[in-house]
């Protein structure tokens, strides 16, 4: 049972244009998520987060949304560069459960 | 400050033969974590451990142990190494959620990348 799905494995986009990554999540006991950033044979690196109590996080180009009701929360990438050329996790915790559950992965490629 | 660092970063091994991966931090976290990473899983939970002389199983733990003798290291073993292991392992740590500060982002380290034969 996959509780952090990210449903597009790739997603191309011009440089300079906006970049938009999407996570659906189906425990409603997850109040913290993440998305991280993955380069080829490096480990994945800590990108932005968000509390259930905010529906907005910004940090410089990179903005993350949440939408409670919907269990969806998605990454804006604005604008996007070649450098942003990456795999993207998003993951999700619970409070007390110790863990971080992460989604497959979406490999975005900034075209220049 | 070196962050989360992995032992080795290669391995090949044959089946049924063992070996001990080590991950270690200097950032004084609680939390330490082993994920897998195979082609389009994603990151899959072995164990992790939320402190010194703590363990505890995640998604995948089968074919795997592992010990947190030292808050600042956590070592996964592989007793009887099978092809079904051949994947690349994150180690990774972080502060405890109930300590307060305002991000609990897991640190990675760079992994390991274990071919069983």
């Amino acid at each position: 049972d996959q509780q952090v799905k990210q449903n597009s494995p790739s997603l191309s986009v011009q440089e300079g244009r906006i970049s938009i990554l999407n996570c659906d999540y189906t425990n409603s006991m997850f109040d913290y998520f993440l998305w991280y950033k993955k380069y080829p044979a490096e480990g994945p690196t800590f990108l932005i987060s968000i509390s259930s109590i905010k529906d907005k996080n910004e940090d410089g180009r990179f903005t993350v949304f949440l939408n409670k009701s919907a269990k969806h929360l998605s990454l804006h990438i604005v604008p996007s560069q070649p450098g942003d050329s990456a795999v993207y996790f998003c993951a999700a915790s619970a409070l007390g459960t110790y863990k971080y559950i992460f989604g497959t992965g979406t490999r975005l490629k900034v075209l220049a | 400050n070196a962050g989360v660092t992995q032992t080795p970063k290669f391995r090949v091994l044959k089946t049924g033969q063992s070996m001990t991966l080590l991950c270690a931090q200097d950032m004084n976290h609680e939390y330490m974590y082993w994920y897998r990473q195979d082609p389009g899983m994603g990151l899959r939970l072995i164990h992790y451990s939320v402190g010194e002389g703590t363990t505890a199983k995640g998604e995948v733990p089968d074919g795997y142990n592992v010990s947190r003798l030292k808050k600042q290291n956590f070592l996964l073993g592989l007793e009887s190494a099978a092809p079904s292991q051949t994947s690349v392992y994150f180690c990774a740590s972080s502060y405890s959620r109930l300590a307060v500060i305002a991000d609990f982002e897991q640190f990675f380290g760079p992994g390991t990348r274990l071919t069983v034969l």
